[in-house]
Order: C-alpha cells, then structure tokens, then sequence
C-alpha cells in the first residue's frame, strides 16, 4: 500500500537558516504529492503540491520537486522565519488511494532567533 | 467565506459516556472526511463522504465510532461508548469536487480527553 516517510523532528533552526525536510513515498502508480503546515492550535494547510514527476510546487518560499526516481518530495526553503514555527507533513495521493491522503507522520519546526 | 466549522473544540468526558462531533462543510464541497490525529499514530483517516453518502469506512477502528452526514451542510462523528484510548484531536475536512484530489480544507479540530 502507499505509504509516507518523514525524518523525524523537531528541526529547530535560527532564523534565516536553509531549511531541508526530507520525505520519501511508496505508492502504485504515479501519485500526486504535498505539503501541508499545521500552525500551533490550528488544522492543517496546503502549502504545496507536485502532480507528476519533475514539478515543482513552491508557495510562502517553500519548494518541493517531485522525483520519481528517488520517490522523494525533500521541502526546502532558502531563509526561514519565527513564523514558520509549525508542523509539516508531506501527503500522497495515488491513482490506487481513490480519493485518500496518506500522511506522513509530520516534522515540527522550530526557528529561534 | 467561512471555513470548515467544528464543535466542540474541547471536549473532556468520563470512560462510557456518548461523545458527539460536528462538523459543518463549506458550502458547495463535495468530500468530506473525518481524520482522527495522535502522537502515537499520526493522521488517520477515519472515514469520508462524498455527495452525503459514505464511500470509505474503513479506517473507523471499531463498533464503537459512527459517522453520518445527514444533509449537505452537516456530519457528525459518535462515540459511544467511548474509552482513554479514545482520546485524540478529530479533524474535519472538505474538498470541492472539482479539485484536484487531496487539497484539502481542514478545520480546527476537535481535542477530545477521555478520563
């Protein structure tokens, strides 16, 4: 079945650092991909999404390509904020899931000043 | 617009009683699913609706959980009895169902304490 890997968090970063988290899928077919960020209190957002091998989803700064070859869907951003402080969780959705998200298990970020 | 709407957002019950959560969609979407998120196990998926009929249930755990979505504009999920191990924050979440699949709209959720 299709399944999520995240690294394990917390991340805490200083602010204007390069953030990495990596995440990688396995999944029949060719799956969509996102991100969602999920602020302290709050449900989760989309932040980004990749609906076939080679794109490039990119809001808020934020980045991710998807690659097939690796299965992998790393997020990226260049400067972090005290704002970015969240959870993220990288999600698929294949052509197997119907109408599902699988979730990873979510990567919380802390960026310190 | 208003967003997915859901109650309560706090919830602390005794071990055997009934516990109900509501969600109301925003207007016009189609999907609507219910997730369930601990520490332990992440997100699930409990059990989803589309056009107010459900499609997938097959990640409600047991006997004891129930969801319905009696009309366009509301869906409940019920607990009864209900255990510690129940003890979780419960989303709802909509999709229009002329997205593309997995863009979600999620609520604030429900936290749930069960003693």
């Amino acid at each position: 079945g299709n399944s999520v890997t995240q690294m394990e968090g917390p991340v805490t970063l200083s602010e204007e650092a390069f953030l990495t988290i990596n995440c990688t899928y396995t999944a029949t077919g060719y799956p969509s991909l996102f991100w969602y960020v999920q602020y302290p209190g709050e449900g989760l957002q989309l932040l980004l999404k990749a609906t076939k091998a080679d794109d490039k989803g990119s809001n808020k700064g934020f980045e991710a390509t998807y690659r097939k070859e690796t299965t992998s869907f790393h997020l990226e951003k260049g400067s972090v904020q005290v704002s970015d402080s969240a959870v993220y969780f990288c999600a698929l959705s294949g052509t197997g899931g119907g109408n599902k998200l699988t979730f990873g298990t979510g990567t919380q970020l802390k960026v310190e000043l | 617009d208003a967003g997915v709407i859901q109650s309560p957002r706090h919830e602390v019950t005794e071990m055997g009683q009934e516990v109900t959560l509501r969600c109301k969609p925003i207007s016009g979407h189609d999907y609507l699913f219910w997730y369930r998120q601990t520490m332990m196990r992440g997100l699930e998926l409990l059990i989803y609706f589309n056009n107010n009929v459900p499609i997938d249930d097959s990640g409600m755990p047991e006997d004891r959980f129930s969801a319905k979505m009696p009309n366009a504009s509301f869906s409940t999920l019920k607990i009864q009895p209900s255990e510690p191990r129940d003890s979780a924050v419960y989303f709802c979440a909509t999709l229009p169902g002329q997205r593309v699949i997995g863009e979600l709209f999620f609520g604030e959720g429900s936290r749930l304490t069960v003693l």
